[in-house]
């Protein structure tokens, strides 16, 4: 039992690259999520899935997009790197409320 | 104001030392609320759920005034390896606050 797992763990792109970052969870969670955490402004939302198939945006959502076409896998996609996008990526999964977050022990992307 | 709000400190205490962090929330409907515990670069992880009528477990309790719209985290005999980011989440609005910084010294 890996629980949330991601891929890469780290990265860096150049600016107007483009790369997808993987999550994968192997407890059957409905809702899955990707942050992103930059020094001192804690973890903010980009975008979330509440089931297989769908998607919804969180607080942050610009410059990304997500599909998650499994329940076990969460995808997020930078079409167009920008140094702004330069931050630690985490995704999290879980079970509906009013059960805790799991986290995946985060991507480290730079954009240069 | 933002949904959910910490002091971001840093706290900087003693060992042995009591430390309590609250943590302010904008809405009232939330029902669900956790604390979380990160170490630097590392993923956050769960350290207690907070309960209406308040839960202890061991040195940590944690406390929910609905009426104030706060959670509230209390560490007892503070430990050297008490030493991190301590994160509130409420769940429902999938809000995390940017977290208080904890240093205990020897």
């Amino acid at each position: 039992n890996a629980g949330v797992t991601q891929t890469p763990k780290f990265r860096v792109l150049k600016t107007g690259q483009s790369m997808t970052l993987l999550c994968a969870q192997d407890m059957n969670h409905e809702y899955m999520y990707w942050y992103r955490q930059d020094p001192g402004m804690g973890l903010r939302l980009i975008h979330y899935s509440v089931g297989e198939g769908t998607t919804a945006k969180g607080e942050v959502p610009d410059g990304y997009n997500v599909s998650r076409l499994k329940k076990q896998n969460f995808l997020l996609g930078l079409e167009s790197a920008a140094p702004s996008q330069t931050s630690v990526y985490f995704c999290a999964s879980r079970p509906p409320a009013p059960y805790e977050q799991y986290f995946g022990p985060g991507t480290r992307l730079t954009v240069t | 104001r933002k949904e959910v709000e910490q002091d971001p400190g840093p706290f900087n205490v003693p060992e042995g030392a009591t430390v309590a962090f609250n943590c302010t929330y904008s809405n009232s409907a939330s029902q669900s609320f956790f604390w979380y515990r990160q170490d630097c670069r590392k993923e956050p992880k769960l350290l207690m759920s907070v309960y209406s009528s308040g839960n202890e477990d061991g040195r940590f309790t944690a406390q929910l005034n609905r009426a104030s719209q706060y959670i509230s985290l209390l560490i007892r005999d503070s430990k050297l390896s008490d030493s991190a980011t301590y994160l509130c989440v409420v769940n429902d609005d999938m809000r995390f606050g940017a977290g208080t910084r904890l240093t205990v010294k020897p």
